[in-house]
């Protein structure tokens, strides 16, 4: 079945615009999450969705970033302002319900490449 | 929150010999610890995973082990191939998301 997708895959912006990041995940996973990578660094958690529950929005780093997720499924991460140090690959990932003990497999998406100039 | 500490950051080893990563966690609630493999370009792909009733898991080439009681977790490859060259990240899961490390770059040379 289909993987996990991201659009676009490359976005190229200039300092100061907003974007907005597509994630569909796997049909039905309840459980989405977007993460961020830097260049050479590692995953940073950035926001989670579980079915119709208030998302997590600890990882966030700042007001210019929110997501949402409609119906359950598809979600939109959105940056607003953009500067420089938001270049990263952004990458989306869904799982079955994880709250159940152990939890379960995150699959990821194959992200997207921001770059703000 | 929890927090992951992963080591070492590279890691070179030849063709044939056995690699070992480590993580640290902080929050001893927390109950599960996948391993992900991300190939140069592409996205993370989970390799072996254990849960925290379980002291050691081994899938061919690859095993991990879990402390709980010291909060630490080790990937073990054995007999290193160079297609197994990738970066790896741990993650120990805290309430419903998953905490990462920082990666190991590991290179396999032949």
């Amino acid at each position: 079945g289909a993987g996990v997708s991201q659009s676009p895959s490359n976005k190229v912006t200039e300092k100061g615009k907003d974007v907005e990041l597509r994630c569909d995940p796997i049909s039905g996973h309840t459980a989405l999450y977007w993460y961020r990578q830097s260049l050479g660094q590692g995953l940073e958690f950035l926001i989670y969705f579980q079915g119709n529950s208030a998302p997590d929005k600890s990882g966030l780093p700042s007001d210019r970033f929110s997501a949402e997720r409609t119906g359950g499924s598809v979600s939109t991460l959105t940056i607003q302002r953009t500067q420089q140090e938001d270049s990263a690959v952004y990458l989306c990932a869904s799982s079955l319900w994880a709250l159940l003990a152990g939890g379960y497999e995150q699959y990821f998406g194959p992200g997207t490449r921001l770059t703000v100039t | 929150g929890e927090n992951v500490e992963q080591h070492p950051s590279t890691l070179s080893v030849q063709e044939g010999d056995s690699a070992v990563i480590k993580c640290t966690y902080s929050d001893s609630a927390s109950n599960y610890f996948p391993w992900y493999k991300q190939e140069l370009g592409k996205r993370p792909q989970l390799i072996i995973d254990i849960r925290s009733n379980v002291g050691e898991k081994k899938d061919q080439r690859i095993a991990v082990t879990l402390n709980k009681t010291a909060k630490h977790f080790s990937l073990h490859i054995t007999e290193t191939q160079p297609e197994d060259s990738a970066v790896y990240f741990c993650a120990a899961r805290n309430t419903d998301k998953l905490i990462f490390g920082t990666g190991t770059r590991l290179q396999v040379f032949p």
